[in-house]
């Protein structure tokens, strides 16, 4: 049972525009969001991150919209950069919730110079 | 501050074989999770443990197993390899219990079950 979806397995953006990527959870005690961005051979790293007291929050070009009737959350990019092609999860969690995060199956950005 | 380090970064197994996984947390993390990433799954999750206790685990067979020492090491263990289990094994280690702060992910583990 997939809590966590993102629907878009790819998405290819030009550098310079907006990269949005979203996902949708079904779970209403998740009150814990992160993005992370993960290169080939390497471990997933820590992008940003909202609570659900929160709808948006930003980070220099990165910023999560947090959507709690929709279940939905987006990530956006701007401007893409070619250093941003790399997967992307989503991961959820409760505060009364078992002690995981639940992921998402990953959206692969490529942004084309 | 050293990151997360998992060995071996690579390893090639039979069927029927078993594995052992280890994992170094950053320095002060009390809470190591393990995941199971495969291709198109996204990431798995395995078990956690917090202070040498296992807090929660996923919905993995038996086979699937771990500890954690006094010193935040862990280790994963998987025995009678199946060719379902080749995939890359990732720990993440955080300050406080898991579900309730950011995850520092190792490089992972990839597993090739022949």
């Amino acid at each position: 049972d997939q809590q966590v979806k993102q629907n878009s397995p790819s998405l290819s953006v030009q550098e310079g525009r907006i990269s949005i990527l979203n996902c949708d959870y079904t779970n209403s005690m998740f009150d814990y969001f992160l993005w992370y961005k993960k290169y080939p051979a390497e471990g997933p790293t820590f992008l940003i991150s909202i609570s659900s007291i929160k709808d948006k929050n930003e980070d220099g070009r990165f910023t999560v919209f947090l959507n709690k009737s929709a279940k939905h959350l987006s990530l956006h990019i701007v401007p893409s950069q070619p250093g941003d092609s790399a997967v992307y999860f989503c991961a959820a969690s409760g505060i009364l919730l078992a002690s995981q995060f639940y992921f998402g199956t990953g959206t692969s950005l490529t942004v084309i110079p | 501050k050293a990151g997360v380090t998992q060995t071996p970064r690579y390893l090639i197994k039979t069927r029927g074989q078993q594995v052992t996984l280890s994992c170094s947390p950053i320095s002060g993390h009390r809470s190591v999770s393990w995941y199971q990433q495969t291709p198109g799954q996204g990431l798995q999750f395995l078990f956690e443990y917090f202070s040498e206790t296992q807090r929660n685990k996923g919905n993995f067979p038996g086979r699937f197993s771990g500890r954690q020492f006094s010193n935040s090491r862990s280790e994963m263990n998987v025995s009678t390899l199946e060719l379902g289990d080749s995939a890359l094994y990732l720990c993440a280690s955080s300050l406080t219990v898991a579900n309730t702060g950011e995850l520092f992910f190792g490089e992972g583990s990839r597993l090739t079950v022949l």
